[in-house]
């Protein structure tokens, strides 16, 4: 059973233009976030994280929103750049236990020169 | 900058095979894991370790070992092979500290004729 979901496979934006990355999770046990972003051959690449204390991170370009109530979270990427181009895991985990990451299945954003 | 080193990017093996995957970390890191991707599924997890000579399974450890005998390197046994264990697998780690992300290696292609 998908605990963490990414329900868009694929995305495409214009260069200069927002992307926006959504991710839904069902486990409530959850209190950090992460964002990866694989590029073809190469192994994921740790983006940027959200502890369940706080509702926003941001670091550069990329800011990550973290709903609780809704079980939401999302990236942010301002201004999007052709180099943005890849697939990206939502992943998430609980502190308690063996902080094991549970994965999305990922999106693939495409941007648009 | 942590490295995660992957001894090999591409292996071709036989079914019935015993296969080994090797993984190093270079941070010192406590623990270690094994994913694998698969187009659709996201990455899974096969088996992690938090410490020397200790292991856990993840979701998917059936036809798979491990041995971790060094802090350092953490490895993946196919105890015998099969076209369905066909994958691109990685390994991560990550210090054993709060909120801390997984970093991972570049990934091994492995296909099982």
């Amino acid at each position: 059973d998908q605990q963490v979901k990414q329900n868009s496979p694929s995305l495409s934006v214009q260069e200069g233009r927002i992307s926006i990355l959504n991710c839904d999770y069902t486990n409530s046990m959850f209190d950090y976030f992460l964002w990866y972003k694989k590029y073809p051959a190469e192994g994921p690449t740790f983006l940027i994280s959200i502890s369940s204390i706080k509702d926003k991170n941001e670091d550069g370009r990329f800011t990550v929103f973290l709903n609780k109530s809704a079980k939401h979270l999302s990236l942010h990427i301002v201004p999007s750049q052709p180099g943005d181009s890849a697939v990206y895991f939502c992943a998430a985990s609980a502190q308690t236990g063996a902080n094991n990451l549970f994965f999305g299945t990922g999106t693939r954003l495409t941007v648009i020169p | 900058d942590v490295k995660v080193t992957q001894s090999s990017r591409y292996l071709v093996k036989r079914t019935g095979e015993k296969v080994f995957l090797e993984c190093v970390q270079d941070m010192d890191h406590e623990n270690m894991f094994w994913y694998r991707q698969d187009p659709g599924l996201g990455l899974r997890l096969i088996y992690f370790s938090y410490d020397v000579k200790m292991k856990e399974k993840g979701d998917i450890p059936e036809g798979y070992s491990v041995s971790r005998e060094k802090k350092e390197r953490f490895s993946l046994i196919l105890e015998s092979a099969s076209t369905n264990q066909t994958s691109m697998y990685l390994c991560a780690s990550r210090a054993g500290t709060e909120n801390q992300p997984q970093h991972f290696g570049d990934g091994t292609r492995l296909s099982i004729l």
